[in-house]
């Protein structure tokens, strides 16, 4: 059972360039999420899907965009990379509305330089 | 956003003490959550807590969920090397598309 699976687990962008970061889930979960973790931050919520064809913005959406085309997936995109969108990005999952807490992946660290 | 407020940023302590941590938010949540992450790993769930009061237990941890439904506590007891890692703390909210609040989380280090 993989749960959370995330690609890739590391990636050192220039400035200006473009990357997606891979998340999808084999628990046939309704609601996604991802997160940035910078430290002693915490975790801050880019964007969150509530199932397919759905999402929404979350706190700090400004230079991602996402897609929700399958229940399964829900990738992150950079389309200008900026040294402040370096961190580490997580993707999470629950089944529905009144599910408790989140499944997380395990991350891709993102450097932008 | 709104953040739940943890502190200390770091705690020390040696092997086989107890460690207690709290979580406080100016508003109320239906459920808590603790959540501890280890390097290069994402958060995984400890124990979640659904009403106030409610004294929950996993191993050596306890938490409870605040009479107030604004606070939590998480206690380690008997700490071993691998309780190290970052403890998050988590409330979660009925409607709004019930969205994880997370506090800015506490790094634990354990001396041997």
């Amino acid at each position: 059972n993989a749960g959370v699976t995330q690609t890739p687990k590391f990636r050192i962008l220039k400035i200006g360039q473009s990357m997606t970061l891979q998340c999808t889930q084999d628990m046939n979960h309704n609601y996604m999420y991802w997160y940035r973790q910078d430290p002693g931050m915490g975790l801050k919520l880019i964007y969150y899907s509530v199932g397919a064809g759905i999402t929404d913005k979350g706190e700090v959406p400004n230079g991602y965009n996402v897609s929700r085309s399958t229940t399964e997936d829900f990738p992150l995109r950079l389309e200008l990379a900026a040294p402040s969108q370096t961190s580490v990005y997580f993707c999470a999952s629950k089944a529905n509305r009144t599910a408790y807490g989140y499944t997380f992946g395990s991350g891709t660290r993102l450097t932008v330089v | 956003g709104q953040q739940l407020n943890q502190s200390p940023q770091s705690m020390f302590i040696q092997e086989g003490e107890d460690v207690s941590m709290n979580c406080t938010s100016s508003s109320i949540f239906n459920t808590w959550l603790w959540y501890k992450q280890e390097p290069g790993e994402g958060p995984v769930l400890l124990i979640a807590l659904y009403k106030a009061g409610e004294l929950t237990s996993n191993g050596r941890l306890t938490a409870q969920f605040g009479i107030t439904r604004k606070d939590s506590f998480l206690n380690i007891s008997a700490s071993i090397p691998s309780d190290v890692g970052i403890y998050f703390c988590a409330g979660q909210r009925f409607g709004a598309n019930s969205k994880l609040t997370f506090g800015k989380g506490i790094t634990l280090s354990v001396r041997p």
